[in-house]
């Protein structure tokens, strides 16, 4: 089975720009979550998606948001860019929101470069 | 709501030495645990996990972590470490609320072999 994948794997923006990151998981897999990593902060959860509908969310502002589709993918968007917005955003999914027991399969992740 | 402490942010260790990278968390509720490894440039990679039963549990590459609820802890071991085991680690409670998981992690441990 394929993984996650996330395009694209780089991106460079500037301050005031909006971006889209794009999420493809597992086959199967329904649930999806985005984290951010910081060397600062380091890894903080965003969002989770299942069905189409969030789940949970983490604490960030409004200019975060995301969407999942029926095929599950998810796409996160940022607008109105910030330098502080510069951090590798990770997408993981997992078969289903069951619990705190499902495992998580991590992408390899967007480095998102805001300048 | 849960949270994870990884007690040191660096770990440099020879070359067939042990290693152990500590971790501890904070609710004494019934909780999940999980150590992810990030080789450079790559997502996160799931290593092991605690969900119940036997309080040692083992990856394949050889590091083992055993769950101390007494202690609140989760600590990392590998009796030899390799080269190839140079990564940093991150520990990681299932933190639930309203039915939705997300994963709370650590700042993460930097290990570093050296030949």
């Amino acid at each position: 089975k394929a993984g996650v994948t996330q395009t694209p794997r780089y991106l460079i923006k500037t301050r005031g720009q909006q971006v889209t990151l794009s999420c493809s998981p597992i086959s199967g897999h329904r649930s999806v979550s985005w984290y951010q990593q910081t060397p600062g902060q380091g890894l903080q959860f965003l969002f989770e998606y299942f069905s189409e509908t969030q789940r949970n969310k983490g604490n960030f502002p409004g200019r975060f948001s995301g969407r999942q589709f029926s095929n599950s993918r998810s796409e996160m968007n940022v607008s109105t860019l910030e330098l502080g917005d510069s951090a590798l955003y990770l997408c993981a999914s997992s078969l289903e929101p069951t619990g705190a027991t499902d495992t998580q399969y991590f992408g390899p992740g967007t480095r998102l470069t805001v300048l | 709501a849960q949270s994870v402490t990884q007690l040191d942010s660096q770990v440099p260790v020879f070359e067939e030495a042990p290693v152990e990278l500590r971790c501890n968390y904070s609710s004494s509720v019934s909780v999940y645990l999980f150590w992810y490894v990030q080789y450079p440039n790559q997502g996160l990679q799931l290593l092991l996990k605690y969900l119940s039963g036997s309080t040692l549990v083992e990856s394949i590459n050889g590091f083992e972590a055993e769950f101390n609820k007494s202690q609140t802890s989760f600590h990392l071991r590998k009796p030899s470490v390799h080269i190839s085991d140079t990564a940093e680690y991150f520990c990681a409670v299932s933190d639930q609320a309203q039915g939705a998981q997300k994963l709370v992690f650590g700042q993460g441990t930097r290990l570093t072999i050296n030949p």
